[in-house]
């Protein structure tokens, strides 16, 4: 059974750092491209950044680019977002997502605050 | 700002057909497959429909989809009570090189 169990998550204050963390299990991990979406209080579901399996190819939504840093371990089945510099609009729940044209499995997320 | 639009709302009685349409454009609905998600209240996003119209294991022939040129629509028939949650659909924006979600819709089952 695929799994992908999301951490680190929390309070910051404005101008902080954060990373969260995404634990996979139940399929070959280093096969797959993933991915980091989130979603604010009450808002749509926004896509954040995308990894692919060997860590090659990174993309990242304008709104994050230069603050947010995707990362994946493919020894430790484990996908990564260092979060820098956060802003009020980055509150948020976020989830980490498996597959590239599609996201086909989700975790169940974790809830960051940035608030002062 | 979304570049797929979505209706914000569709309803209807138990029983009855919905669908959910998702505009966009050549750079992402026109020249890339189309997903579905489903989300329930209070849940993480799940996988309805993808490449246009293909159902995951375990998803329902009652979900379905389609895509023509540079929009996409997602069928709903015998809708239950326990299909109200809120829908979007997602494609990766070439001209982007981002992965995008429509606005979503909020199915009610009257």
């Amino acid at each position: 059974e695929v799994q992908l169990v999301e951490s680190g998550g929390g309070l910051v204050q404005p101008g902080g750092s954060l990373r969260l963390s995404c634990a996979a299990s139940g399929f070959t991990f280093s096969s797959y491209s993933m991915n980091w979406v989130r979603q604010a209080p009450g808002k749509g579901l926004e896509w954040v950044s995308q990894i692919s399996s060997s860590s090659s190819t990174i993309y990242d939504a304008d709104s994050v680019k230069g603050r947010f840093t995707i990362s994946r371990d493919n020894a430790k089945n484990s996908l990564y977002l260092q979060m820098n510099s956060l802003r009020d609009e980055d509150t948020a729940v976020y989830y980490c997502a498996r597959d590239r044209e599609q996201m086909a499995y989700w975790g169940q997320g974790t809830l960051v605050t940035v608030s002062s | 700002q979304s570049v797929l639009t979505q209706p914000p709302s569709v309803s209807a009685a138990p029983g009855q057909k919905v669908t959910i349409s998702c505009s966009g454009s050549r750079s992402n609905i026109g020249n890339n497959y189309v997903s579905w998600y489903q989300q329930l209240p209070g849940t993480a996003p799940k996988l309805l429909i993808y490449e246009n119209n293909k159902r995951p294991s375990g998803i329902p022939d009652r979900f379905s989809g389609s895509k023509s040129g540079t929009s996409a629509t997602l069928g709903i028939t015998g809708l239950q009570t326990g299909d109200e949650a809120d829908y979007y659909c997602g494609t990766w924006d070439s001209s982007l090189s981002a992965y995008v979600f429509g606005t979503g819709t909020k199915v009610t089952v009257l």
